[in-house]
């Protein structure tokens, strides 16, 4: 089984739709976090949780929000999709410690017509 | 804020050494690491690197300069498997949070 697992794997939706991207460890990690990808622009940090109770913006926030239901689940939504919201998400976990590396799930491919 | 810089595509021979160089602006510096990431596939994790030098794992080494705000990935007798997407990513900010470079597509040709 994945360390981490994010479902769905791909999913198409209209304009306006509120969608929510899951993600799921198995590691023990306290960290976790979402980011997206789009050709070209690397990968950016969309919202971080160092814990349960703590939640913290990232570069692009605008448009998502997040819930950490448990250590190990911590969703995305995107309350009103809009078509500039297509692309790759990915959620990673990581350990406590500075340069602790980050373990990825498969990815979200996300498409909003 | 944080930003990093890196070509977006390089291209080598099978059998020959690459270097994929990285720099990066933040404040709290903690450490730079690398990525790679095949099409289609999530980001896996290189190397880190948070003291000056050159650290070695195999085929792949990765330096660190922090005076320069530099760092480079080496990789050796490269293979056409190693063809992929590599990001430099800096640890740093107030909240130590891993901030990534638009990444730099190797092609590896016969």
């Amino acid at each position: 089984d994945a360390d981490v697992t994010q479902t769905p794997r791909n999913r198409i939706t209209k304009t306006g739709k509120r969608i929510m991207l899951e993600c799921s460890q198995t590691k023990g990690h306290d960290r976790m976090y979402w980011y997206r990808q789009d050709p070209g622009l690397g990968l950016r940090l969309i919202y971080y949780s160092f814990d349960v109770k703590d939640i913290n913006k990232g570069e692009i926030s605008d448009g998502y929000s997040v819930s950490r239901q448990a250590q190990a689940k911590f969703s995305l939504s995107l309350e009103s999709a809009i078509p500039n919201q297509t692309a790759l998400y990915f959620c990673a976990t990581s350990g406590a410690a500075a340069g602790e590396k980050l373990f990825f799930g498969s990815g979200t491919q996300l498409s909003v017509l | 804020g944080q930003s990093l810089e890196q070509p977006s595509e390089v291209t080598a021979v099978e059998g020959a050494i690459v270097q994929i160089n990285c720099t990066y602006q933040t404040s709290g510096f903690y450490g730079l690491s690398w990525y790679q990431q095949h099409d289609g596939g999530a980001p896996t994790f290189l190397s880190y690197n948070a003291l000056d030098g050159l650290e070695e794992t195999g085929r792949f080494s990765s330096f660190l300069s922090r005076s320069d705000s530099y760092g480079y990935l080496l990789l050796q007798e490269l293979q056409m498997k190693d063809s992929a997407s590599y990001f430099c990513a800096v640890t740093g900010g107030a909240t130590n949070k891993l901030i990534f470079g638009t990444g730099t597509l190797l092609a590896v040709q016969p």
